[in-house]
């Protein structure tokens, strides 16, 4: 399975674009790349997925490199709201062992100052 | 509102003792799953269930136990073989664990912290 690699922190200034950062190098071609987000002591909350095209919606982008090896988060105008733990993560391929599972890693601890 | 419950939101169980966590959903998502999150670590798979009636363990199913006997209701027993149970653990939905649409757009509940004292 493909496995990620982000930045453990980030900080950003209120306002300001955040972009996290996310390296997923043996992604395949059937593999999407999912994020989600996770406030202290809440459960996660999907935010955005995408295959190869870029993404938007209504909380926040999501560029793939043309490689797809690697892909940006860019939340437009960050908040305080925002600060929280930033899961980047690739889907298991359709058959393998661990099909129907998302694993989370440790993600990117974003925090948003004023 | 549909939706994804966990209860209760604190737990304290004594050594020794079983303690069941419930996860009910309303939103006829096929799959559901349990994970364990420790104080600054990711999450980790305990078990997870695509249909009613049938589920598989995840990476750390040792000491727990689940049933899905209904689609709405994923129980999570937490068994006196757990040795360190004190944990966060989330309850999950999707609605098809098959990627028939790419979908892995998880619901998950507030979760639940158990304490073992």
């Amino acid at each position: 399975d493909a496995k990620t690699t982000q930045p453990p922190s980030m900080d950003c200034a209120e306002g300001r674009a955040a972009n996290l950062p996310c390296n997923h190098s043996t992604i395949s071609g059937n593999e999407y790349v999912y994020w989600y987000r996770q406030i202290h002591s809440q459960g996660p909350q999907y935010i955005i997925h995408g295959l190869k095209n870029n993404e938007t919606n209504e909380m926040a982008s999501l560029i793939i490199t043309e490689d797809r090896k690697s892909s940006t988060l860019i939340l437009p105008h960050a908040t305080l709201r925002d600060t929280a733990v930033y899961y980047c993560i690739v889907s298991p391929p359709t058959g393998g062992t661990s099909y129907g599972k998302l694993t989370f890693g440790q993600g990117t601890i974003l925090t948003v100052h004023p | 509102d549909g939706g994804i419950t966990q209860s209760p939101k604190y737990l304290f169980r004594k050594e020794g003792q079983n303690v069941t966590l419930s996860c009910e959903q309303n939103l006829n998502h096929d799959a559901m799953y349990w994970y364990r999150q420790d104080p600054g670590q990711g999450l980790r798979l305990i078990y997870y269930s695509q249909i009613v009636n049938d589920f598989q363990k995840g990476d750390i199913a040792e000491g727990y136990s689940v049933s899905r006997e209904k689609k709405e209701s994923f129980p999570l027993t937490v068994t006196s073989a757990q040795k360190n149970p004190t944990a966060f653990y989330l309850c999950a939905s999707s609605i098809d664990s098959l990627l028939r649409t790419g979908n892995y757009g998880y619901t998950f509940g507030s979760g639940t912290r158990l304490t073992v004292v």
